[in-house]
């Protein structure tokens, strides 16, 4: 059964250095999306990509985050500078269509820890 | 304010006791809605959702929800549940002309032998 699949399962990073997530969509779909989950939190949306280009974004979602496609099948969140509060675990999410019509299917997740 | 609630952090139920968790909403127009189960270790898996037509909506695993729009609620249910079933149950929502799940703060279900 096709599935999302995200890398690293978890990563350790020191405050103020550069990490990227990635994630592997589901190979047929056309939306992808990143939401995270800080522990003990409800899980939240990020920011979600179409054709792409940023579609929507949350108020989390700032000039410390950016979103990629670079080539037909990676789809990356990097934090330019991470801070101590970006810690959470961070889920990459596909569908086909736009969510009301079509599954979004998750990922894993990666858990993202800021020392 | 729009929101998404579950009011139960935590739940324990026996194995085979029947399950209920409740999930309210407030928008002004009824969104689409969803259940979420997190498994340990696990991503996201979609249960169910509700888009319009019969209220009462069966989903994967057993499990079934009823949209009550008088209340604005989405509860879950399961006639019996199985120790499989401990998990963390989200609602969620997608408002209309939105392509976004929002979700609530989730309900942990812990399973007696």
């Amino acid at each position: 059964e096709p599935e999302v699949t995200q890398t690293p399962s978890h990563q350790v990073t020191q405050m103020g250095q550069e990490v990227i997530l990635r994630c592997v969509p589901i190979s047929n779909h056309l939306y992808f999306y990143w939401y995270r989950q800080i522990l003990g939190q409800k899980v939240e949306f990020l920011v979600s990509f179409y054709n792409n280009e940023i579609s929507e974004k949350s108020e989390i979602f700032d000039d410390q985050f950016s979103v990629e496609r670079p080539d037909g099948s990676n789809f990356t969140l990097k934090i330019r500078s991470t801070k101590l509060e970006d810690s959470a675990m961070y889920f990459c999410a596909s569908s086909e269509e736009t969510v009301p019509n079509t599954e979004a299917f998750f990922g894993q997740g990666t858990r993202l820890t800021v020392v | 304010a729009q929101s998404v609630t579950q009011p139960d952090i935590h739940i324990t139920v026996s194995e085979g006791a029947s399950l209920e968790l409740r999930c309210n909403y407030s928008y002004g127009a009824t969104p689409y809605l969803f259940w979420y189960v997190q498994s340990p270790g696990q991503g996201l898996q979609l249960l169910l959702k509700y888009f319009s037509g019969d209220t009462l909506v069966q989903g994967i695993k057993g499990f079934e929800a009823e949209f009550k729009r008088s209340q604005s609620s989405f509860n879950l249910r399961k006639p019996s549940v199985h120790w499989s079933d401990a998990a963390e149950y989200f609602c969620a929502v997608v408002p209309r002309g939105y392509n976004k799940l929002i979700f609530g703060a989730g309900t942990r279900l812990a399973v007696h032998p």
